[in-house]
């Protein structure tokens, strides 16, 4: 399957622990978003990487988020000291710019609850 | 500030009849519009989209239509299948790369 793979699925902690999701993305897409979403509401963005350039990151993403895409392929958001309000679907999508046809290709989400 | 606006949460519909899933928004900046579904436990997959400089765009059972001045689109599906039952998305193109969605409606379909 040359989909988007995001690992682990779900992840269950407890608060004040660290994290990190993985997303390996569509082979040669070079645009990567990370993506959350909570019950009962939309996926709300989180950051954008072209390549290995990180261009935007969301106000959402407090500084114990990071993100990281070295080399331009795979991709990991880290959320250190979790909070029960980290608990939510996080979604990665990829996308080729030169071939837009403004088309997101979501991975099947990693879920983190926080205890 | 919800900028791209799902009034609906549900809907339910007849198999073999018309569902109509509606999407507002606030900015008359968004020049590109997409439609995604989701089923449970899945990531959203792509649907349908359309561009400001058209009202409207047809694939198979799927068709959206766009209203500038109204700053409202809707996606019909005409005959709706059990299967289409899952919660569906709006989003808005939000400059070059930034997509914005909407809170979503779940379609059920039913048999």
């Amino acid at each position: 399957d040359t989909g988007v793979s995001q690992n682990p699925r779900h992840k269950i902690t407890k608060r004040g622990q660290n994290v990190t999701f993985r997303c390996d993305p569509i082979s040669e897409h070079n645009r990567l978003y990370w993506y959350r979403q909570t019950l009962g509401q939309g996926p709300e963005f989180l950051t954008y990487f072209q390549n290995e350039a990180q261009l935007e990151k969301s106000r959402l993403l407090s500084d114990r988020f990071s993100a990281e895409r070295p080399k331009g392929s795979f991709s990991t958001l880290e959320i250190q000291r979790t909070e029960q309000g980290d608990s939510a679907m996080y979604l990665c999508a990829s996308s080729l710019e030169t071939r837009w046809t403004g088309e997101l290709f979501f991975g099947e989400g990693s879920r983190l609850t926080v205890l | 500030d919800q900028q791209v606006k799902q009034n609906s949460p549900s809907l339910s519909v007849q198999e073999g009849r018309i569902s109509i899933l509606n999407c507002d928004y606030t900015n008359s900046m968004f020049d590109y519009f997409l439609w995604y579904k989701k089923y449970p436990a899945e990531g959203p997959t792509f649907l349908i989209s359309i561009s400001s400089i058209k009202d409207k765009n047809e694939d198979g059972r799927f068709t959206v239509f766009l209203n500038k001045s109204a700053k409202h689109l809707s996606l019909h599906i005409v005959p709706s299948q059990p299967g289409d039952s899952a919660v569906y998305f709006c989003a808005a193109l939000s400059g070059t790369y930034k997509y914005i969605f909407g809170t979503g409606t779940r379609l059920k379909v039913l048999a």
